[in-house]
């Protein structure tokens, strides 16, 4: 049972490039959620999406885009990467908002 | 606005109890979570409070008062891989706003 599943683990990118970081599930969950951690900071909620078709903001949506045609997957895309999005993105779902989540482990992605 | 408090460090000794407090301000409150993260890891859920009252799971336990938007994590029998970051969140409709994270350390 895979669970939560983010690829990359690591990546570096140049200012003004762009990139989809990839997050998929495998518990046939409705909820599932972007965040980003900053070193020493809790999670920020970024995107979250009730299910298939539906996203909304969180927090800090700001240069940020999701989609989620499928209930597996839920990709975060990054259009014009600008250092202060250097951090370490989490993907998470839940069967239902006042479930546990379930976390991925993780993409550290630097940008210079 | 939506806001969470934990204190930012503690420090115990191995089989000591420690408790680790939050208090919130949300508008709309479904229950509050505890999450657990080690360094360079993922959050693991911990706990999750809807009523007021303990809750309690091993060594672990939660509190939650709904009328003073505040609760705490309790650990007892501390061991050394309890050192970790603990995290409160709030739900709140659709989503969960997490704290800025207690980080304990475990003393032998």
């Amino acid at each position: 049972n895979a669970g939560v599943t983010q690829t990359p683990k690591f990546r570096i990118l140049k200012i003004g490039q762009s990139m989809t970081l990839q997050c998929t599930q495998d518990m046939n969950h409705n909820y599932m959620y972007w965040y980003r951690q900053d070193p020493g900071m809790g999670l920020k909620l970024i995107y979250y999406s009730v299910g298939a078709g539906i996203t909304d903001k969180g927090e800090v949506p700001n240069g940020y885009n999701v989609s989620r045609s499928t209930t597996e997957d839920f990709p975060l895309r990054l259009e014009l990467a600008a250092p202060s999005q250097t951090s370490v993105y989490f993907c998470a779902s839940s069967y239902s908002p006042d479930r546990e989540r379930h976390f991925g482990d993780g993409t550290r992605l630097s940008i210079l | 606005g939506q806001s969470l408090e934990q204190p930012s460090e503690v420090t115990a000794v191995e089989g000591a109890i420690v408790q680790m407090n939050c208090t919130y301000q949300t508008s709309g409150f479904y229950g509050l979570s505890w999450y657990q993260q080690h360094d360079g890891g993922a959050p693991t859920f911990l706990s999750y409070n809807a009523l007021d009252g303990l809750e309690e799971t091993g060594r672990f336990s939660s509190f939650l008062s709904r009328s003073d938007s505040y609760g705490y994590l309790l650990l007892q029998e501390l061991q050394m891989k309890d050192s970790a970051s603990y995290f409160c969140a709030v739900s709140n409709t659709d989503k969960l706003i997490f704290g800025t994270g207690t980080r304990l350390q475990v003393f032998p």
